[in-house]
């Protein structure tokens, strides 16, 4: 079974640099792409980028381009999410899921981790 | 990026009745649009991928449909569970944008 476990919750503030992890198991980690979703609070979904850890190819949605770092360590199976300067809007729920297949398109997120908080405040 | 659209972005309802929720695309998507179900202060879960194929374990009662740009999420007889929010996302190309979000409440 396809299990995802993420980082627990963090608390920050302005300026600060954090990473936080989802590590796979269940399946083979190199072979299926690894997403971060946003969820501020009270807020929808949105799909920040995504990594296939065979060869580390990853893809931003433009609205995160530069703001966060994809990575992965396949020797851990383990994916990461970080920031180098956060601010109060990064404040939010962050979610790992990974596709059903090696594609990147034509796809859908198949499991998901059960979410990182992450609360940026002063 | 493609844009996604939902409608309506809130729905109230009663046990047993059915219920429809569209997603709009921006540019045709062909058939590669998704659904998830999200409960309060839970991960969303796979609904349909495809447009129309039931993830397994999913009730027969959800069923999608629409090619192109108009989709919709359809949920017959419904129970006590499927109260929730349901999200659209397309994958026909990066970023795989997600529509809003669609608030179905109890009535």
């Amino acid at each position: 079974e396809v299990h995802l476990v993420q980082s627990g919750a963090e608390m920050k503030k302005p300026g600060e640099s954090l990473k936080i992890s989802c590590k796979g198991s269940g399946y083979i980690f190199a072979n299926y792409w690894i997403g971060w979703v946003r969820q501020m609070p009270g807020k929808g979904l949105e799909w920040m980028g995504i990594i296939f850890p065979g060869d580390s190819d990853t893809r931003y949605s433009p609205s995160f381009q530069g703001q966060v770092t994809i990575s992965v360590d396949k020797s851990i199976s383990t994916a990461y999410l970080q920031w180098g300067s956060l601010k109060a809007s990064d404040t939010a729920i962050y979610y790992c899921a990974i596709y059903s297949s090696n594609w990147l398109d034509k796809n859908w997120f198949k499991s998901w981790g059960q979410g990182t908080l992450v609360t940026v405040s002063s | 990026d493609i844009q996604m659209t939902q409608s309506p972005s809130s729905l109230s309802a009663s046990v047993g009745d059915s219920v429809s929720i569209t997603c709009r695309a921006s540019q045709s998507i062909v058939t590669y649009l998704n659904w998830y179900q999200q409960k309060p202060g839970k991960a969303p879960e796979l609904l349909i991928y495809s447009a129309s194929a039931l993830q397994s374990g999913v009730p027969s009662r959800f069923t999608g449909g629409g090619s192109g740009t108009d989709f919709t999420l359809t949920i017959s007889s419904l129970q006590p569970a499927d109260f929730a929010t349901y999200y659209c996302q397309q994958s026909y190309s990066a970023p795989h944008t997600f529509g809003q979000g669609t608030n179905l409440e109890i009535k």
